[in-house]
């Protein structure tokens, strides 16, 4: 069964740009996530998207945003790209909307964007 | 303060060696708790979730104290595949679907 898939694998954009990064869940999953990681930080929570729907979002500007199509499938956009958005952006996925031991999530290996 | 908080390492042990980390979180309402892997450069895996009863696998043991609001991960027997870096994971009560990570934990196992 093909895990969480992420496009592009590498990303270069120059500030003020917009980055378009693209998520595919694994078949049956309804929820994606979406989390940054940036050097010598922690993974941070971004978005939540279930059904279609934004459930939740971390503390990040609204220049982040993206959405879930009909197929489950996931973008996020960074809109007015600044220098410290220069991260690995990590989509996950899950069964259900709700998290507990048995609805695990799901990484994808991964998009690297890089603002020059 | 970070509401997952664990010593950064790095952690140098030879194989065979048993070792210990530790993770605390803040948030008295935290629900779920995870040991996530992730190896340079790749994505976190999930390794093992955390009762409060303790539970293992394996080499691994994970341990849970919510009166001190504290999480542990055994490995023993440490093999030089075991090198990585741990996450400590926890949720809120609540259903935000948010994971929130602690900075990981560096275990560099050499031969």
């Amino acid at each position: 069964e093909a895990g969480v898939t992420q496009s592009p694998t590498h990303l270069i954009k120059t500030r003020g740009q917009q980055a378009t990064l693209r998520c595919s869940p694994i078949s049956g999953h309804t929820s994606v996530y979406w989390y940054q990681q940036a050097l010598g930080l922690g993974l941070q929570f971004l978005l939540w998207y279930d059904e279609g729907e934004e459930r939740n979002r971390g503390n990040f500007p609204p220049r982040f945003s993206g959405r879930q199509f009909p197929n489950y499938s996931s973008e996020l956009n960074v809109n007015a790209l600044e220098l410290e958005d220069s991260a690995l952006y990590l989509c996950a996925s899950s069964l259900l909307g709700q998290l507990n031991s048995y609805n695990e999530q799901f990484f994808g290996p991964g998009t690297r964007l890089t603002v020059l | 303060r970070k509401e997952v908080e664990q010593d950064p390492g790095p952690f140098n042990v030879p194989e065979g060696a048993t070792v210990a980390f530790n993770c605390t979180y803040s948030n008295s309402a935290s629900q779920s708790f995870f040991w996530y892997r992730q190896d340079c450069r790749k994505e976190p895996k999930l390794l093992m979730s955390v009762y409060s009863s303790g539970n293992e696998d394996g080499r691994f043991t994970a341990q849970l104290n919510r009166a001190s609001q504290y999480i542990s991960l055994l490995i023993r027997d440490s093999k030089l595949s075991d090198s990585a870096t741990y996450l400590c994971v926890v949720t809120r009560s609540s259903n935000t679907g948010k994971l929130i990570f602690g900075q990981g934990t560096t275990l560099q196992v050499k031969p």
